[in-house]
């Protein structure tokens, strides 16, 4: 089983619609997690971070749910400048990262 | 100017070869680390380093070897480059206080015929 899995998509919505996307992680021993975004042919970037009780940033909320083990994304009001590949990252023992393979997001006008 | 810079961008290079990618970083992170980038495989970490003297192997490091010249550089070399090595490399680092938010340069193309 993969560490961190993905449905790798692609998703594609309209402007302004909701979309979310999930994330299954498989060692219960992870410590933290993340989201970033990486738009195509670019590096990633660093979106926000996960917390249990759930945080959110503008359009986004992200939500862990440990006893499951996965993670989500919810991007409200889609925008065209939201189309990118979305990771999601655990890190487990504060040492390194472990990305899965993302979620593309295509978002149309 | 960027941060953290990668050079070449784009390389080309034949089997056998002995190739070196360099990543330089002005963030001032104590932390580097080299990541490779493949279609459906997603990006998996060769080598990384907590301090100029601290190297470790990541989940693929076969065929690669690194140095870390300053807290501030860090190469990645492909000692005999073959086909399969053809990725999308990107250079990574970050401060021991927040390692998990890591900062990538813009990533070296490779290909090797």
């Amino acid at each position: 089983r993969k560490e961190v899995e993905q449905d790798p998509g692609p998703f594609n919505v309209p402007e302004g619609a909701t979309v979310a996307f999930n994330c299954t992680y498989s060692n219960s021993a992870s410590q933290s997690f993340f989201w970033y975004r990486q738009d195509c042919r670019k590096e990633p970037k660093l979106l926000m971070s996960v917390y249990s009780s759930g945080n959110e940033d503008g359009r986004f909320t992200a939500q862990l749910n440990r006893a499951s083990q996965y993670i989500s994304l919810l991007i409200r009001d889609s925008k065209l400048s939201d189309s990118a590949t979305y990771l999601c990252v655990v890190n487990i023992g504060y040492s390194t990262l472990t990305f899965g393979k993302g979620t593309m997001l295509l978002v149309s006008p | 100017d960027a941060d953290v810079t990668q050079t070449p961008r784009n390389r080309i290079t034949k089997t056998g070869k002995r190739i070196m990618l360099e990543c330089s970083q002005t963030k001032g992170h104590d932390r580097m680390y080299w990541y490779r980038q493949d279609p459906g495989l997603g990006l998996r970490l060769i080598y990384y380093s907590f301090d100029v003297k601290d190297i470790n192997k990541g989940e693929i490091s076969d065929g690669y070897s690194v140095s870390r010249q300053a807290q501030a550089k860090f190469s990645l070399s492909l000692e005999s480059a073959i086909p399969n090595q053809t990725a999308l490399y990107f250079c990574a680092t970050s401060d021991s206080s927040r390692s998990y938010e890591q900062y990538f340069g813009p990533g070296t193309r490779l290909t090797v015929t």
